[in-house]
């Protein structure tokens, strides 16, 4: 099915471990995008990619990397997690369609927990 | 700075009336554009209306419609005939169209909505 998912869907890790969450669409939208959601508050980037090979910062990057190396996949990198870093993952891309082109869609999202 | 301010951390409504959610946005760029998600119990955001700052008329999609006040720097979202469905996380966002702003969407801390039958 189109659209833009996300894996995995829950992961449980320990602190000091790298973890890598995936995002892949397949509108082949040029901009995609990482976000957290922490309880009590809306989402916060992380970061963001206008197109292949271009990525920038958003709100709140320490501790994160990304790659996008395809324009279809946008892996998130906790280099090594901590407890501050539990949390639920969004990924979303832009659609660029004439009506909504602001509009950002939203995958179904990553449980992450830190020990 | 952008900030998007939703001052309502929860609401109820009686099923089939309508409802208002509020947001308050400030920026000091001319153009830009306001959201609205719906994010139910099983954690997915869903896309559920905009309106550009420079749209003559108010957004509406099916029962959802934003009344958008410019001068009040004000987005609120109106739900009519509310459904039980219509229980969920809502979430106010706004996104600067300047040369700097990259397209980044600045969230508001939600809106929790509770339909009652």
């Amino acid at each position: 099915d189109a659209g833009i998912t996300q894996s995995p869907r829950y992961k449980i890790t320990e602190t000091g471990r790298q973890v890598t969450l995936m995002c892949h669409q397949t509108w082949s939208h040029s901009y995609m995008f990482w976000y957290r959601q922490d309880l009590g508050h809306g989402l916060r980037l992380i970061y963001y990619s206008a197109a292949a090979d271009i990525t920038d910062k958003g709100e709140v990057p320490d501790g994160y990397v990304v790659s996008r190396s395809k324009t279809e996949n946008f892996p998130l990198t906790l280099e090594s997690a901590t407890r501050s870093q539990t949390s639920v993952y969004f990924c979303a891309s832009r659609d660029q369609t004439r009506k909504s082109q602001e509009t950002q869609y939203f995958g179904p999202g990553t449980r992450l927990l830190v020990l | 700075a952008q900030k998007i301010t939703q001052t309502q951390p929860g609401m109820f409504v009686q099923e089939k009336e309508a409802v208002t959610l509020d947001c308050t946005y400030d920026t000091s760029d001319p153009s830009y554009g306001l959201f609205w998600y719906k994010q139910p119990s099983s954690g997915e955001m869903i896309f559920l209306i905009y309106q550009g700052s420079y749209d003559q008329q108010n957004a509406t999609e099916g029962r959802y419609s934003l009344n958008f006040q410019k001068a009040r720097k004000s987005a609120n979202l109106v739900i009519s005939a509310s459904q039980l469905g219509d229980s969920a996380m809502y979430f106010c966002a706004m996104r600067e169209i300047g040369m700097d702003s990259s397209y980044k969407l600045i969230f508001g801390s939600g809106t929790r909505l509770l339909v009652r039958p």
